[in-house]
């Protein structure tokens, strides 16, 4: 099992680029979650996935959206990317909330804005 | 608002002695307590996690204990090893939600000195 894989592992935008964050998890997980992580700040929940069918804001959802394509994969788009989203945005899944508390993390996406 | 706080940005100790890292929490309404470890450069990996109906609970060398009434937990390694060097979060949820969405605090860096 590859667990929580994530594409790009790294990436560049400029300022007004778009571009879309790929999440993908073998587990047969049914609960999907969007982070990011900046210095001095934690983890922040984006938007999140209770299970197939549905998403929701978290924390922190301004400028982002994000599609449930299937039970495996849970992808974020940036359609206009800001500086302000310079981040390390990490992929989480859980196999059922109210199950099993923790998340299992993917190896994030280091985003730079420009 | 801050509801998961850990107050101590960075922790160094030596080599066999024990780490004991702090977190506190403002919402009384969370159940469930994680600690998740960080290495650069990789997703965070769940490490271990207690219920609130418990005040202790132990894994090898990793001990969290839990303080209802203060709203604070500690993670105890012993004895500490230098791959533990590390990242260390702590996370609260309210478990048994249709989310289990995690409340991720700043983290804290521990250096395990050889």
């Amino acid at each position: 099992n590859a667990g929580v894989t994530q594409t790009p592992k790294f990436q560049v935008l400029k300022t007004g680029q778009s571009m879309t964050l790929q999440c993908a998890q073998d587990m047969n997980h049914n609960s999907m979650y969007w982070y990011r992580q900046d210095p001095g700040m934690g983890l922040r929940l984006i938007y999140y996935s209770a299970s197939e069918g549905t998403t929701d804001k978290g924390e922190v959802p301004n400028g982002y959206n994000v599609s449930r394509l299937n039970k495996r994969e849970f992808s974020l788009r940036l359609e206009s990317a800001a500086p302000s989203q310079t981040s390390v945005y990490f992929c989480a899944s859980t196999p059922q909330p109210g199950q099993e508390g923790e998340q299992y993390f993917g190896p994030g996406t280091r985003l730079t804005v420009t | 608002d801050q509801q998961v706080k850990q107050n101590s940005p960075s922790l160094s100790v030596q080599e066999g002695r024990i780490s004991i890292l702090n977190c506190d929490y403002t919402n009384s309404m969370f159940d469930y307590f994680l600690w998740y470890k960080k290495y650069p450069a990789e997703g965070p990996t769940f490490l271990i996690s207690i219920s609130s109906i418990k005040d202790k609970n132990e894994d090898g060398r990793f001990t969290v204990f839990l303080n209802k009434s203060a709203k604070h937990l500690s993670l105890h390694i012993v004895p500490s090893q230098p791959g533990d060097s590390a990242v260390y979060f702590c996370a609260a949820t309210v478990f048994g939600g249709a989310t289990n969405k995690l409340i991720f605090g700043t983290g804290t860096l521990l250096a395990v000195q050889p």
